[in-house]
């Protein structure tokens, strides 16, 4: 597809459930970012790769989270043992490299712990 | 740390009305973007800024950069009802791109 792709849409999981959203970003895009947005909030940074180096995963908020992307195309954000406090919207962004490049977002998966 | 700051957070305009939206960021930029988010909606770029003194226009906004103030703008003219929604700033430099909290437009007939 063009644009940034991710799945699923919609996901609840039970608190304790481990759970892995997907991010397909737009081919040939370099750089890739993970965002995190609350309810009524922006995005909060969680981790950016370029390529398949995750150069910085400074804003996941514990380790519980983790963040892939082996083969620098698609990218994987897994959370272990969800807590009621990761539920969110999780949004994925890619770039192509250049200063004057935009980035792209995705329609973002909603995570909803119960 | 790369810190942005938007403000106002919550906007109420009048049809027809202008205004202008602020960010201020802390470090050093290499671009800053403007974002709209439409409720249950991912974010729509909408314009792109890479240098002191940009400034760009698409319809009735106005976007400006001053990287010596660490300042960007969106200017809102003649606002009409399609333009409510919620407006993100978020800046970019070396690996980070960070958001402002958002700004909240209503427009009212």
């Amino acid at each position: 597809g063009a644009g940034v792709s991710q799945s699923p849409r919609y996901k609840v999981a039970k608190r304790g459930q481990d759970v892995a959203l997907r991010c397909d970003p737009i081919s040939g895009h370099v750089s890739l970012f993970w965002y995190q947005q609350a309810l009524g909030q922006g995005p909060e940074f969680l981790t950016y790769f370029q390529n398949e180096a995750q150069l910085d995963k400074s804003g996941l908020p514990s380790d519980r989270f983790f963040a892939e992307r082996p083969e620098g195309s698609v990218s994987t954000l897994k959370i272990q043992r969800t807590q009621q406090e990761d539920s969110a919207v999780y949004l994925c962004a890619s770039s192509f490299e250049g200063r004057s490049t935009e980035a792209f977002f995705g329609q973002g998966t909603r995570l909803t712990v119960v | 740390e790369l810190k942005v700051e938007q403000n106002p957070l919550f906007l109420s305009m009048q049809e027809g009305k202008n205004y202008t939206i602020y960010c201020n960021y802390s470090t050093t930029s290499d671009r800053l973007y403007w974002y709209r988010q439409d409720p249950g909606k991912s974010l729509e770029s909408l314009f792109v800024l890479l240098s002191n003194g940009a400034v760009k226009q698409e319809g009735r906004l106005m976007a400006s950069l001053d990287t010596k103030a660490r300042l960007s703008t969106l200017h809102i003219t003649a606002a009409v009802h399609d333009l409510s929604a919620t407006y993100f700033c978020a800046v970019h430099n070396n690996n980070d791109m960070r958001f402002g909290a958002g700004t909240r437009l209503t427009v009212k007939p």
